[in-house]
């Protein structure tokens, strides 16, 4: 069964500082990686996805994350936060089919707080 | 940009009532799934749904669960006989072609509350 593991519960950081946000997966195949954001009282939104190609991908409001196969791991990133980025943010992984429908499986989310 | 609508976005229910919670995926959108997030928790895949037929469930979705489509718009969610557990946030989502490198849309949720 596919599996994935956010290490940072609560993360607290001021504005313009660094990000980096844990996310491994346990998956016995080739898999597709997502990170979702969701704001306070908002649905979830797609920040990011990776499904094959360049392991470093980039997405909205200046977020990145790197896809490292050998160590299960899809980091996200962002070089400098802004206090519009507190949020809840879930990483979330699906295997591959031919019928579209694979289910996503999401980690326990990590709230960031940014303090101004 | 084309949205999942939910309604209602709050359901207050008796328990041992029946709920019915309400979705309207992206007009040419193929797949559709409900997740549901218990207060605190993290988001757990229900159930998945393609060509008029559930796809994959998971033990969450129990007898007590059921999922249509009844006009080719609407994709309902049915909680026959509702308990205390299942307060919780309920996410409808869809997905577009048959082509599987695509990802979900998510709409706002129904906020089901079991008196």
């Amino acid at each position: 069964a596919q599996s994935v593991s956010q290490h940072n519960h609560h993360v607290i950081l001021s504005e313009a500082a660094s990000l980096e946000l844990g996310c491994n997966y346990s998956y016995g195949g080739t898999v597709n990686l997502f990170w979702y954001v969701q704001y306070p009282g908002q649905h979830l939104q797609l920040l990011l996805k990776y499904f094959s190609g360049d392991p470093l991908v980039k997405g909205i409001k200046g977020f990145e994350a790197e896809f490292i196969k050998s160590k299960f791991s899809f980091n996200l990133r962002k070089p400098s936060v802004q206090w519009s980025d507190t949020a809840e943010y879930f990483c979330a992984v699906t295997g591959i089919s031919n019928f579209g429908n694979e289910k996503l499986t999401f980690g326990t989310g990590t709230r960031l707080t940014i303090i101004p | 940009e084309p949205e999942v609508t939910q309604t209602p976005s709050h359901q207050v229910t008796q328990m041992g009532q029946e709920v019915i919670l309400r979705c309207v995926p992206i007009s040419n959108h193929l797949y559709f799934y409900w997740y549901r997030q218990i207060l605190g928790q993290k988001v757990e895949f229900l159930v998945s749904f393609y060509n008029n037929e559930i796809s994959e469930k998971s033990e969450i979705f129990d007898d007590q669960f059921s999922v249509e489509r009844p006009d080719g718009s609407n994709f309902t969610l049915k909680i026959r006989s509702t308990k205390l557990e299942d307060s919780a946030m309920y996410f409808c989502a869809s997905m577009g072609t048959v082509y599987s490198n695509q990802p979900q849309h998510f709409g706002d949720g129904t906020r089901l509350s079991i008196l």
